[in-house]
């Protein structure tokens, strides 16, 4: 059954800083990697999704890894906003339905 | 385009009542998904649906729960005799492909039960 990690659980940072947000994972044998952005009160935004051949997918400031071996996926922040603040959230699908499997999430505070 | 829509926004109800919960997909999406988000439990899967197929009811947490999509399109989730375990915000995503897509989120509805 696959399981999916994700620290830290919360993380606040000064505005302008980098930084990378992690989510691992028990089954290497995924079909793609999914991370999104949850505002206070909001439904889910796609930021990125990375098939399972792919080692990467970049979008903006915004860059998120895969490395299917190790069980892991990072998602990298460069000079971070005030707008970042959010939860983030890493999700697999368990099947090829594609119904997901969701990280607890991350919940950033950039602080100006 | 238009994105995922649910209705209502927000929903109030006394325990023991009914509830219908819509969501209107991305039009010409044929994977349709509904999760609940709560508290102590996170983002859980509930049922699937795609194109004509049987739907996967694997997430369902009780015989209380049921779901429809008619015509391939928009989607009702049913709660009956609603519990105030079952309080939390209900999501529905759509794509165009279930295994390799991008699932599409809506606003949620956000159930309370007294």
């Amino acid at each position: 059954k696959q399981e999916v990690t994700q620290i830290p659980a919360a993380l606040s940072v000064p505005e302008g800083e980098n930084l990378v947000l992690n989510c691992s994972f028990t089954d290497s044998a995924i079909y793609n990697l999914q991370w999104f952005r949850q505002d206070p009160g909001k439904g889910l935004t796609s930021l990125l999704l990375i098939q399972s051949s792919q080692r990467e997918q970049t979008s903006g400031r915004l860059n998120a890894s895969l490395d299917k071996s190790s069980g892991r996926s990072t998602l990298y922040i460069a000079a971070s906003q005030p707008g970042d603040s959010a939860t983030y959230l890493c999700a697999l699908p368990s099947s090829n339905t594609g119904k997901l499997i969701f990280g607890q999430g991350t919940t950033l505070q950039v602080k100006p | 385009g238009a994105g995922v829509s649910q209705s209502p926004s927000n929903k109030v109800t006394e325990k023991g009542k009914d509830v219908e919960l819509r969501c209107d997909p991305i039009s010409g999406h044929t994977a349709l998904y509904w999760y609940r988000q709560s508290l102590g439990q996170g983002l859980e899967f509930l049922i699937y649906f795609q194109g004509n197929s049987a739907p996967d009811k694997s997430g369902l947490p009780s015989d209380r729960f049921s779901a429809e999509r008619t015509g391939g399109s928009v989607s009702t989730l049913t709660i009956q005799r609603t519990q105030q375990e079952d309080s939390a915000v209900y999501l529905c995503a759509s794509s165009w492909l279930a295994d390799t897509d991008t699932q599409y989120f809506g606003p949620g509805t956000r159930l309370t039960v007294l």
